[in-house]
């Protein structure tokens, strides 16, 4: 059974750029959460999708971003980047939300 | 205020030796659920457990046992005879919400690093 795949695995962006990161969950799981893991902050919640709607948003600026598509892939943007995105980004899927989360392995963002 | 305080940043041990990973929380509800992870080097959180706030028994999974006691606000993790493929990160984390055991919305600790030496 193929885990959760985040791609890409890392990225360069320059200030002022935009990015999109992709999650393609288990098959079958309908909730796709993101995380942002950083240094200082340790893991923060950006938000979660559950069958093509937003259930739960954390607190972060409308520069973050994101969706889910019919087949439950999801993808989250930043636009204009800050030096301060650098992070490690984490994707976690799951059947219904509270069920059982697996992570992928993430895409490491750095902003030069 | 919802928040999970995990006071070790950092625990070496030897192996075999027993450790306990601390975790206290504070939540306003009374429906919630606690959740240990690991983040091995390569990245990814590996779920270890997870408990509603109604089941304060405690659980036992070979190595790994876990301390439940909603009078403290606790939940505490303690592997046994430690080898050095527990050295790891462990996050406890917090959820809350409609969905009481989502773990779309969870409220991470700043995780504690464990190294095993041999």
């Amino acid at each position: 059974k193929a885990g959760v795949t985040q791609t890409p695995r890392y990225l360069i962006k320059t200030r002022g750029q935009q990015v999109t990161l992709s999650c393609s969950p288990i098959s079958g799981h309908r909730s796709v959460s993101w995380y942002q893991q950083t240094p200082g902050q340790g893991l923060q919640f950006l938000f979660e999708y559950f069958s093509e709607t937003q259930r739960n948003k954390g607190n972060f600026p409308g520069r973050f971003s994101g969706r889910q598509f019919s087949n439950s892939r999801s993808e989250m943007n930043v636009s204009t980047l800050e030096l301060g995105d650098s992070a490690l980004y984490l994707c976690a899927s799951s059947v219904t939300g509270d069920t059982e989360a697996f992570f992928g392995q993430g895409t490491r963002l750095t902003v030069v | 205020a919802q928040k999970v305080t995990q006071a070790q940043t950092e625990i070496s041990v030897v192996e075999k030796e027993d450790v306990t990973l601390d975790c206290v929380y504070e939540t306003r509800d009374t429906t919630y659920y606690l959740f240990w992870y690991k983040q091995p080097p390569s990245g990814e959180l590996v779920f270890l457990i997870r408990r509603n706030s109604f089941d304060e028994q405690n659980e036992i999974s070979g190595r790994y046992s876990w301390n439940f006691q909603k009078s403290t606000s606790s939940f505490n993790f303690t592997i046994t005879a430690s080898q050095v493929v527990d050295s790891a990160v462990y996050f406890c984390a917090l959820s809350e919400g409609f969905t009481g055991g989502s773990q779309g919305n969870l409220i991470f600790g700043k995780g504690t690093k464990l190294s095993v030496k041999p």
